[in-house]
């Protein structure tokens, strides 16, 4: 079964740093794009970054860039999402999902509260 | 940015009857390599978001054949053509053509 499953979220203060881990399952990570994107409470879907399936791209949204960096150990098959700097409008539940021009299978997504 | 931009934003059905979304893109989502990357998501209450429909038209496996998409360049529609009672949630269009990816602002079904 393709899965993938998301965990490291939690309560940070306003400047504080988390790191997000993607596992993913039943199918070749090393050969797809990855993707997070993120839904603040009450509010729909914003798409927050992707990475290449070699790790060698990255793209980020406005918003984040500059303080997330993601990245990917294919040896693990897991996706890792850094997130420096956080303000209280990164609040919100992350999903991982696979692809680039399409996302296909979605995790269940890990809650971040920024909030002092 | 490519802003997409759906309406309605909000949309009350009666059961069995049909049910249409429509979104627009500020640009044209055709790629270079002919394609047109515009999906369609449900999310249920409580739910991850789930793929209906990619690139325009295409179902996915498992989903009813109630749901259809249509469109092109700038102009998209998903349309139930009955709706049920576990269509009820959130539909949101996503464009996978231009950097970086954007979502519509969603449209809540509710019965």
């Amino acid at each position: 079964e393709v899965q993938l499953l998301e965990s490291g979220g939690g309560l940070v203060q306003p400047g504080g740093s988390l790191r997000l881990s993607c596992a993913a399952s039943g199918f070749t990570f090393s050969t797809n794009g990855m993707t997070w994107v993120r839904q603040a409470p009450g509010k729909g879907l914003d798409w927050v970054s992707h990475i290449s399936p070699g790790g060698d791209t990255t793209i980020y949204a406005d918003s984040v860039k500059g303080r997330f960096t993601l990245s990917r150990d294919n040896s693990k098959n897991m996706l890792y999402l850094q997130m420096t700097s956080l303000r209280a409008e990164d609040t919100a539940v992350y999903y991982c999902a696979r692809g680039s021009t399409t996302l296909d299978v979605w995790g269940q997504g890990t809650t971040v509260t920024v909030s002092s | 940015d490519v802003v997409m931009t759906q309406s309605p934003l909000s949309l009350s059905v009666t059961l069995g009857q049909p049910a249409s979304i429509s979104c627009r893109s500020g640009q044209s989502l055709v790629y270079s390599d002919g394609n047109t990357y515009l999906n369609w998501f449900q999310q249920r209450p409580g739910q991850s978001p789930r793929r209906l429909i990619y690139k325009v038209s295409n179902r996915d496996s498992g989903v009813p054949d109630r749901f259809s998409g249509s469109g092109s360049g700038t102009d998209f529609t998903l349309k139930i053509s009955r709706v049920e009672t576990e269509d009820v949630g959130v539909y949101y269009c996503m464009q996978g053509t231009h950097w970086p990816r954007t979502f519509g602002q969603g449209t809540k079904v509710d019965i």
